[in-house]
């Protein structure tokens, strides 16, 4: 069966600090990875999309996620956070063949401390 | 960019009444639209796809009866939960696709239902 994993329920960081949000899943097939980010009481918004060409991939503030084919995951790093950052994070995966439905992870809740 | 409302953001209702949830594309035309609900500390869960003119397709475990979609316009599709019940309030999310194979994937800000 295809599926997703978030193994963090929580993770509490300090600001300025790094993180790492970890994101595997399984499938024989080929995927298209997603991150969406889900602040308080709002709908999801991409975060960055893994399609296909560099497995290393960017958002415009500063977070990034690097496809790892033999290690099946789809970390997300983001080397300093800021408390603007305190949001829910969502892995997803669309399957080849899954007509554009996403699979998502149990989500992490990231919250930045002062 | 592309915006999708969802509408209400909120709603309280009381147990059997029924309740129905819009969700609209703004500036683009979506075929497809897809309804998520999410339950505290959980991940979203697909409920169905919508695709405009046709019959929503529903995955296993969900009660088309008791959750109707219609999709009768390429920016409009709905969800009404009928006979609500305290079991049914979660956070519903829709997303749309526009008609490109292509098209990214759009979110709604969500609908809170609280049901008493």
């Amino acid at each position: 069966a295809q599926s997703v994993t978030q193994l963090d329920s929580q993770v509490p960081v300090f600001e300025e600090a790094p993180v790492e949000l970890r994101c595997n899943y399984s499938s024989s097939v080929s995927v298209y990875l997603f991150w969406y980010v889900q602040y308080p009481n709002q709908g999801l918004q991409l975060l960055l999309k893994y399609l296909s060409g560099s497995t290393l991939v960017e958002s415009i503030n500063g977070f990034e996620a690097e496809f790892n084919k033999s290690q099946t995951s789809f970390h997300l790093r983001k080397p300093s956070v800021h408390i603007s950052d305190t949001a829910e994070y969502f892995c997803a995966v669309t399957f080849t063949g899954g007509g554009n439905k996403l699979t998502f992870g149990t989500g992490t809740q990231l919250k930045v401390e002062l | 960019g592309a915006v999708v409302s969802q509408h209400p953001s909120r709603v309280i209702c009381k147990s059997g009444t029924s309740v129905k949830i819009e969700c609209r594309s703004l500036d683009f035309q979506a075929t497809t639209m897809f309804w998520y609900r999410q339950f505290p500390k959980q991940s979203l869960m697909l409920m169905a796809t919508s695709n405009e003119g046709s019959k929503a397709t529903y995955e296993q475990g969900v009660e088309k009866d008791k959750f109707l979609i219609n999709h009768a316009s390429l920016t409009l599709s709905t969800l009404t939960v009928t006979s609500a019940h305290p079991e049914d309030s979660s956070f519903y999310i829709c997303s749309a696709r526009g008609i490109s194979h292509n098209s990214p994937l759009h979110f709604g800000n969500g609908t809170r239902l609280t049901v008493t």
